[in-house]
């Protein structure tokens, strides 16, 4: 069955560094794969979305890679700030129009100052 | 313009009681999907509507359903409540079937089960 994997439940990073996370995916050929990210209490926000054809996306401090091949994508955060800790969630969604997007568990962020 | 909306945003019932959520997409939206979060499963896909039609549903038991009206409001219902059905039920509105749009979310109804 299909599997998304992000890399741990939790990540801490200093202030100022790059935070990079990771989301492997199993039984799975997506047409495009997203990134949201989810406050406590409240629901996730779109950050990006990259197709498979893409390699690399980037806005402002956040750059997405997709590896077809590796099955994997990883998000970035270049010079973190404690604003940035929330829970990032990586979404698959494939090709039909009535696929359904599925989501990973996510990996909760903290940025330390 | 307004975000998606879902009400309420807090909810107490009882086992075997049914329970009915309903959520506003943003104005012009006409895909609603719905997801079940709880921290143990995470987020997890219920079904999807789109013009008053369920493209796609998720592997959750029959008590669970829901509709689209014409204005693209949509209403989930559970029934028959159960101890697991505990979570976060969230809402999310896109302006078209596909998937290279992103989706909105709500902020969730926070649905407790005793």
């Amino acid at each position: 069955s299909q599997k998304i994997e992000q890399n741990s439940e939790a990540l801490n990073i200093q202030e100022g560094k790059t935070a990079t996370l990771t989301c492997n995916y199993t039984n799975y050929s997506p047409a495009y794969l997203q990134w949201y990210r989810q406050d406590p209490g409240r629901g996730p926000v779109f950050l990006l979305l990259i197709r498979e054809n893409e390699k690399e996306k980037r806005k402002e401090r956040l750059k997405v890679t997709f590896d077809t091949t590796l099955k994997q994508s990883l998000f970035h955060i270049t010079a973190s700030q404690p604003a940035d800790s929330a829970t990032y969630l990586c979404a698959l969604v494939g090709y039909s129009s009535a696929s359904k997007i599925i989501f990973g568990s996510g990996t909760r962020l903290s940025i330390r100052p | 313009k307004a975000g998606v909306t879902q009400t309420p945003r807090y909810l107490i019932k009882t086992r075997g009681q049914q329970v009915t959520l309903s959520c506003s997409p943003i104005s012009g939206h006409r895909s609603v999907s719905w997801y079940q979060q709880t921290p143990g499963q995470g987020l997890q896909f219920l079904f999807e509507y789109f013009s008053e039609t369920q493209r796609n549903k998720g592997n959750f038991p029959g008590r669970f359903s829901g509709r689209q009206f014409s204005n693209s409001r949509s209403e989930m219902n559970v029934s028959t409540l159960e101890l697991g059905d505990s979570a976060l039920y969230l809402c999310a509105s896109s302006w078209q079937e596909g998937r290279a749009t992103e989706a909105f979310f709500g902020q969730g109804t926070r649905l407790t089960v005793v």
